[in-house]
């Protein structure tokens, strides 16, 4: 089997419950910001996104906080389910010489317990 | 659901072999990217493009190249492929955004490379 996540942080979670994962970016010019979910052996996939002029926006069960403070993003995940399972980044994205770059952050692993 | 496709899935090759892996997508994007991704870690850039014959060298250096010859296509090939280089690979594209500022992206399933 594939040996993943020993570097990730790991947020572990009982079905039906809450679950909030936290990231924290590090340029204070990112304009926009982006939560993706990978699953295992498949690519990152969109879940929301949200623009520094806005503090809070919502999902389908999601809802993405935005701190510009702090730098801080979180994403919350109501009444978790088995098939949330994966570990999810959060991305943001600033403009940077002429080009706009997506810088992804380090990941954090969820486990839904059934 | 993103209409972008990565081939192959998985390879496993012996040192010294040139390999190309291939992107395609079917929306038109004019954006393109490979990231490079070992297991449990981030994503990192290592090349993009922003359209026909255009190609920049990403955050992570690399010793692939990449072509951008038609705007669905986006090949990465590594000459002479070393255990180095063992890693999982992902492209994705994303359209113009203009001044809007989004760049979402979206991504193939990856090619899990291995290199012996």
């Amino acid at each position: 089997g594939e040996s993943v996540g020993l570097h990730l942080p790991t947020l572990s979670v009982q079905e039906g419950d809450n679950s909030i994962i936290n990231c924290a970016y590090s340029n204070s010019a990112s304009d926009y910001f982006i939560w993706y979910k990978q699953e295992s052996g498949k690519g990152p996939q969109f879940i929301i996104d949200i623009r520094s002029n806005m503090d809070k926006r919502q999902g389908q069960r999601v809802t993405v906080l935005l701190n510009k403070t702090v730098k801080h993003l979180s994403l919350q995940i109501a009444a978790t389910q088995p098939g949330d399972s994966a570990v999810y980044f959060c991305a943001e994205n600033y403009q940077d010489t002429g080009r706009r770059a997506l810088t992804f952050g380090s990941g954090t692993r969820l486990q839904v317990q059934p | 659901e993103a209409d972008i496709y990565q081939t192959p899935r998985y390879l496993v090759i012996g040192t010294g072999k040139k390999i190309t892996l291939e992107c395609s997508q079917t929306m038109g994007h004019d954006k393109m990217y490979w990231y490079q991704q070992d297991p449990g870690m981030e994503l990192h850039l290592i090349h993009y493009s922003y359209g026909v014959n255009s190609t920049e060298k990403g955050d992570l250096s690399s010793e692939s190249t990449v072509s951008r010859i038609r705007t669905e296509h986006f090949p990465l090939t590594l000459e002479s492929a070393r255990p180095s280089h063992t890693s999982q690979y992902l492209c994705a594209s994303s359209p113009l955004t203009g001044t809007s500022g989004r760049n979402e992206q979206f991504f193939g399933p990856g090619t899990r490379l291995t290199v012996l």
